[in-house]
């Protein structure tokens, strides 16, 4: 079974704050995205890593793909309070396209 | 671009009856669709993968005569919740693939069994 474990699960910050959020897997994957989710809606996806290394920034946000596709991070900086809601990796393994979600990170950012 | 649609958006029904949801891309065409269920304050559950012209693939415990899935058009996929019961309740998302196994996905659909 592929697994891929998110942390934190929970993150409560200050605005102004950075953060980091962490996905790991033992699994190599083709292709990592990130998402984030609002309540009652559905996941936007915020961008899709596909080299190991690469390194992509949108804004404040910036995202990292292990050397070995294995892992992956989200770091934010100077946290906004729009920045709050629920961050989903997710990864693509092998030979399908399916989806293997980690379990996501509820950030809330305070004014 | 990239932008997926479903409907309804929001259904309330009775225990036994029937719910269909529908998913369409809506600017791209998409031959590979995908059923989630997700509860509060949970990630999502993949159910299905629906396939343009040919049978849905379902994942482990889910029922396909509970969950009918048709993939009619490559820009229209349907979820059907037969008999629905309380335990049905649930939030559906579909997604819709495009290049580079990109997923987007719907706004979802909020379903309440009375």
């Amino acid at each position: 079974t592929q697994l891929l474990e998110q942390s934190p699960q929970f993150l409560s910050i200050q605005e102004g704050e950075n953060l980091t959020v962490y996905c790991n897997s033992s699994s190599v994957f083709s292709s990592l995205q990130w998402y984030r989710q609002e309540p009652g809606e559905g996941p936007v996806l915020l961008v899709t890593v596909v080299t190991g290394g690469e390194v992509k920034k949108l804004k404040r946000l910036t995202f990292q793909f292990g050397d070995a596709r294995k892992d992956s991070s989200l770091h934010i900086t100077a946290a906004q309070p729009g920045d709050t809601g629920l961050y989903l990796c997710a990864g693509i393994s092998g030979g399908y396209n399916k989806l293997i979600f980690g379990a996501g990170t509820r950030l809330a950012v305070h004014p | 671009g990239a932008v997926v649609s479903q409907h309804p958006s929001w259904v309330i029904c009775k225990s036994g009856t029937s719910v269909k949801i529908e998913c369409r891309s809506l600017d791209f065409q998409a031959t590979t669709m995908f059923w989630y269920r997700q509860f509060p304050k949970q990630s999502l559950m993949l159910m299905a993968t629906s396939n343009e012209g040919s049978k849905a693939t379902y994942e482990q415990g889910v029922e396909k005569d509970k969950f009918l899935i048709n993939h009619a058009s490559l820009t229209l996929s349907t979820l059907t919740v037969t008999s629905a019961h309380p335990e049905d309740s649930s939030f559906y998302i579909c997604s819709a693939n495009r290049e580079y196994n990109e997923q987007f996905f719907g706004p979802g659909t909020r379903l309440t069994v009375l």
